[in-house]
This record gives structure tokens, sequence and C-alpha cells, in this order.
């Protein structure tokens, strides 16, 4: 199975910083990596797949970058409606796996 | 618009049986593998259970396989996940979401239910 490691785990920030956050696959899944985004009591979003493209509709402050076994995730600006938790997912191969998630949240 | 709505959560027993649907609208259903993701409280997202836009392939993780069963009707536009042999570890917010594969690329569309909780007691 690919495991998946998110880090940090948590991280506490303010409007206007810029926030980066890393994805690690135990082996290489080319770019089949997306990002999502979840608010309490919410479905997640996407927000980034193909680890680079961004989702129609999303901001362009969220970036991604990546591929192999290594990935980011880029808040260009934090918004307070970006407080949230992230996850990364591959689908790559089954089963399919979640990191276990980096909640950002305010400084 | 597309929209996920899932039903058939609720309070059962250990050793008891559930099943979920997904109502599927806005896109077309058959064209689009689907999945049951679930997340307990507190806890992160766990990928439980993938079927293909054919139904002719279906995949488990460890933790239900052999106890879960997926499906899917076309016609109805329906996902379905048949649950048996609940256990505790079970309980958790069920969703349904477009599976990011689509035709050996990644989908742009991206979709998921509000989720149906499970709560299996002993």
């Amino acid at each position: 199975d690919i495991q998946m490691t998110q880090s940090p785990s948590s991280l506490s920030a303010s409007v206007g910083d810029r926030v980066t956050i890393t994805c690690r696959a135990s082996q290489g899944i080319r770019n089949d990596l997306g990002w999502y985004q979840q608010k309490p009591g919410k479905a997640p979003e996407r927000l980034i797949y193909d680890a680079s493209i961004l989702q129609s509709g999303v901001p362009s402050r969220f970036s991604g970058s990546g591929s192999g076994t290594e990935f980011t995730l880029t808040i260009s600006s934090l918004q307070p409606e970006d407080f949230a938790t992230y996850y990364c997912l591959q689908h790559n191969d089954y089963p399919l796996t979640f990191g276990p998630g980096t909640k950002v949240d305010i400084k | 618009e597309v929209q996920l709505l899932e039903s058939g959560g609720g309070l059962i027993q250990t050793g008891g049986s559930l099943r979920l649907s997904c109502a599927a609208s806005g896109f077309r259903f058959d064209d689009y593998a689907m999945n049951w993701v679930r997340q307990a409280p507190g806890k992160g997202l766990e990928w439980v259970s993938s079927i293909w836009g054919s139904g002719g392939k279906t995949y488990y993780s460890d933790s239900v396989k052999g106890r879960f069963i997926i499906s899917r009707s076309n016609s109805r536009n329906t996902l379905y996940l048949e649950m048996n042999s609940l256990r505790v570890d079970d309980s958790a917010v069920y969703h349904c979401m477009i599976h990011p594969r689509w035709y050996g690329a990644t989908s742009p569309l991206d979709r998921w239910g509000q989720g149906t909780l499970v709560t299996v007691s002993s």
C-alpha cells in the first residue's frame, strides 16, 4: 500500500501569510495527487488535481507542485476563509490513500 | 448542477447491517467511477471502496473487505454501500464522491456528498 504523510500536522498563521504544506508518498505516484480543503461540518472540496492543476473556481492564491513522491500545496496569501484542514489524496493505485491532514488555524 | 445526496445512515448495534444510498444528479453517472469515503468523529478521511462506472470492477479497503459491498444502479443514478457485521470502529460520516480517475486521466469533475452518519453501538 502507498502511505501518505503530511507536514506539518497543524500550523498557526495570520491573514496574509504564505503557507506551505507538504505531502510525501511512500513510493512514486507520478502526479496522481489531489489536494482537498475541509471546513468543520462540511464535505471536502478539491483545490488542486494532477498535483498542480487548479480546480475550476478555486482562487489563484492556491497552487500545487511536485511529482513522484514529494508534493506541496502553497497558499500565497492566507485569507480568513482559508482556515480549514487540508488533505492530500493519491489515486495512483488501490487502496486510495489520504494524508493525515494539516489543520490551519488563526495565530 | 452536479449533486450527490447520501441517505441510510443511523444508529445500529454491533453486528448489524445498514445500506447506504447516494443519489447522483447533474452529470452522466454511468461515465464515472465512484467512491465511498468515511470520516470518524474528529479523525481524518479514509477511503472505503470504489466501483467502476460500469459496475464491473470493485475495490475495498482491508478494514471493510468481506463485510461491505459496493454497488450501483446506473438506471437509477444511485450508488450503494451495503454494510454488514458492523463494528464500533465503523462509526463515521460516510461520503460518496466522484472518483478522481476518469478514462486513464484525472477527471476535472469533483463532487462530494454531505455525508450520512453511521453510529455503531455495543
